[in-house]
């Protein structure tokens, strides 16, 4: 059962344009949630996050979005370039006792030059 | 401040052995998680600990198990590998448990 779902593997977006990735989740009892971008060989590296009081969080170039009633949220990166090419990762995760990072399956993201 | 680390970053073993990886989390922080990343799957997650103790585990088979010694570091070990064991194993520290998790570099593994 997956409980984060990113359905769209692959995107590419123009250098200069705005990249959206989006997220939905099943699990009522998430109230947080965070972006995390990987390189190959790498780890995954914290982007964003949001709290479910919140319905927006900027942080420079990347903003995240969250649609409590539709279990949604997107991640827009304005202006995007060509070091935002990677493989982005949506997790969500609930308070005490459901404390454990669930992750959808990833997005890849090219910025064309 | 030192980020996340992880030994060995490659290992290569062959069905029937065992393993142990091993994670350093960022100095401070005394949650350890642990993830299995394969082709296609996303990041599963396998157990956590905080203050020594497994806190939070996932649905994985009794041949994956880990401990967190009082420093902090944490150790995960696979027991009788098969070869579906291959990925990418990596280790996240926060401060606690509800903190935003910092990833180290992974273990990459392959089981012959």
């Amino acid at each position: 059962d997956q409980q984060v779902k990113q359905n769209s593997p692959s995107l590419s977006v123009q250098e200069g344009r705005i990249s959206i990735l989006n997220c939905d989740y099943t699990n009522s009892m998430f109230d947080y949630f965070l972006w995390y971008k990987k390189y190959p060989a790498e780890g995954p590296t914290f982007l964003i996050s949001i709290s479910s009081i919140k319905d927006k969080n900027e942080d420079g170039r990347f903003t995240v979005f969250l649609n409590k009633s539709a279990k949604h949220l997107s991640l827009h990166i304005v202006p995007s370039q060509p070091g935002d090419s990677a493989v982005y990762f949506c997790a969500a995760r609930g308070d005490f006792g459901n404390e454990k990072l669930t992750f959808g399956t990833g997005t890849r993201l090219t910025i064309i030059p | 401040k030192a980020g996340v680390t992880q030994t060995p970053r490659y290992l290569i073993k062959t069905r029937g052995q065992q393993v142990t990886l091993s994670c350093s989390p960022i100095s401070g922080h005394r949650s350890v998680s642990w993830y299995q990343q394969t082709p296609g799957q996303g990041l599963q997650f396998l157990f956590e600990y905080f203050s020594e103790t497994q806190r939070n585990k996932g649905n994985f088979p009794g041949r994956f198990s880990g401990r967190q010694f009082s420093n902090s570091r944490s150790e995960m070990n696979v027991s009788t590998l098969e070869l579906g064991d291959s990925a990418l194993y990596l280790c996240a520290s926060s401060l606690t448990q509800l903190e935003t998790q910092y990833f180290g570099p992974g273990t990459r593994l392959l089981v012959l």
